[in-house]
């Protein structure tokens, strides 16, 4: 069945230091991917997210990479802070008339000041 | 704008008895889905609503169900609950006319003891 596999499970930084998330995904019908920020005692918050027509997107200090023949896509985080400390999400889906979200198992991203 | 609510925050449920759980989407956003979070098998997706109708469903037991008001409200209720059913159970909404993005609530932390 559909499944999205991430990488790694923790990932400790030195404040400052880039930090990279992975993820690969099974569906190759799967055509949006969103990445969520979920800290302690708090929903899931997205955070950024890519079409499967689009390689990379950025915002700020966050970008996010898609490969589509390899099924990979990736979360990257410059410049981390403290305050980036929580547990990262990476999903996927196929845009349709229903909406049914696919997470990876979560990395907890540790910055150290 | 308000973002997703969820009532209530916290719940501690005897084996066996049932549960409701309640949301409130987003202002204008007519798409409601419901996922669960436990330490082991992480956010995995229960069902979906859209305009009163359950458009897709996870993989869970029939004891497991929701609905949709008008309003686009929804709730979902467990009957017959497990020690297994202890989970952080997490709503998001969805204005899919406009994109795919998913806002999620803060979650119903539910303790089956």
């Amino acid at each position: 069945g559909e499944n999205v596999e991430q990488h790694p499970s923790t990932l400790s930084v030195q404040e400052g230091d880039s930090a990279v998330i992975k993820c690969t995904y099974s569906d190759s019908a799967s055509n949006y991917f969103p990445w969520y920020k979920q800290e302690l005692g708090k929903g899931p918050q997205l955070i950024i997210d890519i079409r499967s027509n689009v390689g990379e997107k950025k915002d700020q200090r966050i970008a996010v990479t898609l490969n589509k023949t390899a099924k990979h896509f990736s979360l990257h985080i410059t410049e981390t802070q403290p305050e980036d400390s929580a547990v990262y999400f990476c999903a996927a889906t196929l845009m349709d008339s229903s909406y049914k979200l696919i997470f990876g198992s979560g990395t907890r991203l540790l910055v150290r000041p | 704008k308000a973002g997703v609510t969820q009532t209530p925050r916290y719940l501690i449920k005897t084996r066996g008895q049932q549960v409701t759980l309640s949301c409130s989407p987003i202002s204008g956003h007519r798409s409601v889905s419901w996922y669960q979070q436990t330490p082991g098998q992480g956010l995995q997706f229960l069902f979906e609503y859209f305009s009163e109708t359950q458009r897709n469903k996870g993989n869970f037991p029939g004891r497991f169900s929701g609905r949709q008001f008008s309003n686009s409200r929804s709730e979902m209720n467990v009957s017959t609950l497990e020690l297994g059913d202890s989970a952080l159970y997490l709503c998001a909404s969805a204005n899919l006319d406009r994109s795919h993005e998913q806002y999620f609530g803060p979650g119903t932390r539910l303790t089956v003891t």
